[in-house]
């Protein structure tokens, strides 16, 4: 089971910031935070991942709170490009662990 | 960046038939690879891992002999559905990752309908 709940949909109007909640109350030491996204009939494509502190690059930036038990993903200026699925994942990294998607939360870029 | 390429990108075949689909990792090599089937409005379900070298990894409820995991160099999967029908019509994805990477790069996805 995927360790990791998240907010069904979302929407957000063109240009403001999209925050994408995550909450993985039971994530352990050692694993990491990843967002991936999914625009519609293609692969999942990486956005960003950290442990403990934020994290940003350029395409999005990452909030984990201090206890680590939920974190909030941030596009800074959304597009309709933007619209797909956004799942949040938690793992250990550098291991060939196998990633269980949750359901993801579908985010609605309003024009 | 490391790149995984999945061919066809859609098949569609005749019910009783088999097809196999590819996933190759384009610029580096991948010791295991992951299968997923996607329905729509779903999630990923992950289906199997795939070591290369040696027997595949089924998740539960998936059947072995009907979905044939071969990984037989560093660079390439396959996935074979076997004698298919309407039911396996479906959004298979597979990834892998670059040992140098932190995350995992997906294919872009074949889309298999049964007729």
């Amino acid at each position: 089971d995927a360790k990791t709940t998240q907010p069904p949909s979302m929407d957000c109007a063109e240009g403001r910031a999209a925050n994408l909640p995550c909450n993985h109350s039971t994530i352990s030491g050692n694993e990491y935070v990843y967002w991936y996204r999914q625009i519609h009939s293609q692969g999942p494509q990486y956005i960003i991942h950290g442990l403990k502190n934020n994290e940003t690059n350029e395409m999005a930036s990452l909030i984990i709170t201090e206890d680590r038990k939920s974190s909030t993903l941030i596009l800074p200026h959304a597009t309709l490009r933007d619209t797909a699925v956004y799942y949040c994942i938690v793992r250990v990294m550098n291991r060939d662990d196998k990633i269980i998607f949750g359901k993801g939360t579908r985010l609605h870029i309003l024009p | 960046g490391a790149v995984v390429s999945q061919h066809p990108s859609w098949v569609i075949c005749k019910s009783g038939t088999s097809v196999k689909i590819e996933c190759r990792s384009l610029d580096f090599q991948a010791t295991t690879m992951f299968w997923y089937r996607q329905f729509p409005k779903q999630s990923l379900m992950l289906m199997a891992t795939s070591n290369e070298g040696s027997k595949a990894t089924y998740e539960q409820g998936v059947e072995k002999d009907k979905f044939l995991i071969n990984h037989a160099s560093l660079t390439l999967s396959t996935l074979t559905v076997t004698s298919a029908h309407p039911e396996d019509s479906s959004f298979y994805i597979c990834s892998a990752r670059d040992i140098g990477m932190s995350g995992y790069t997906f294919g872009s996805g074949t889309r298999l309908t049964v007729v």
